[in-house]
């Protein structure tokens, strides 16, 4: 059974570029949520989808967006890069829409804004 | 404000010994609690979970410890091998009023290092 996939694993962008990060959840789990991990901060809530409705915001500003298909893919952007959004980007998914049992996270994208 | 806190940056036991991972937390709409385990360069490894109506989960060598009076639990790591050498995180989710939780508040972990 895969597990849940993130592509690029690694990414290097310029301040004020965009970009975007993509999360394969696991086949059957509906809801996916996206966190941010920074040495400083730890793991960081972003948002989370579920059959494409996004139910929860972190505080993040705009500039970071999301959204989810209808195969359960999801999709995250962030729009005028800055250095400290410089971070590792983590994907989970759940088989139950209240995240029981727990989420089943990805490896991650290293995200470098230089 | 940190909601969930993870005082101890780092711990360091001999193998075959107990491990203790300490976590409190501040907000008393936190219903479901889970530790999670990682490795470098991997993502988080779900390891177990407790709810708010129970106060103790085993499962294998991990055993977590809820004492919500005192709003705090642990993981007890039950004999600690090498191979449990990781950052481990503590994370609750909240019952908001609003219904949607569906979001993970996470300490900002404890390297565990278990020496041969």
């Amino acid at each position: 059974k895969a597990g849940v996939t993130q592509t690029p694993r690694y990414l290097i962008k310029t301040r004020g570029q965009q970009v975007t990060l993509s999360c394969s959840p696991i086949s059957g789990h509906r809801s996916v949520s996206w966190y941010q991990q920074t040495p400083g901060q730890g793991l960081q809530f972003l948002f989370e989808y579920f059959s494409e409705t996004q139910r929860n915001k972190g505080n993040f500003p705009g500039r970071f967006s999301g959204r989810q298909f209808s195969n359960s893919r999801s999709e995250m952007n962030v729009s005028t890069l800055e250095l400290g959004d410089s971070a590792l980007y983590l994907c989970a998914s759940s088989s139950q829409p209240d995240g029981n049992y727990g989420y089943t996270f990805g490896s991650g994208t290293r995200l470098t804004v230089v | 404000d940190q909601q969930v806190k993870q005082n101890s940056p780092s711990l360091s036991v001999q193998e075959g010994r107990i491990s203790i991972l300490n976590c409190d937390y501040t907000n008393s709409m936190f219903d479901y609690f889970l530790w999670y385990k990682k490795y470098p360069a991997e993502g988080p490894t779900f390891l177990i979970s407790i709810s708010s109506i129970k106060d103790k989960n085993e499962d294998g060598r991990f055993t977590v410890f809820l004492n919500k009076s005192a709003k705090h639990l642990s993981l007890h790591i039950v004999p600690s091998q090498p191979g449990d050498s990781a950052v481990y995180f503590c994370a609750a989710r909240d019952q908001n009023s609003g219904g949607s939780n569906y979001k993970l508040t996470f300490g900002k972990g404890t390297l565990l290092t278990v020496n041969p």
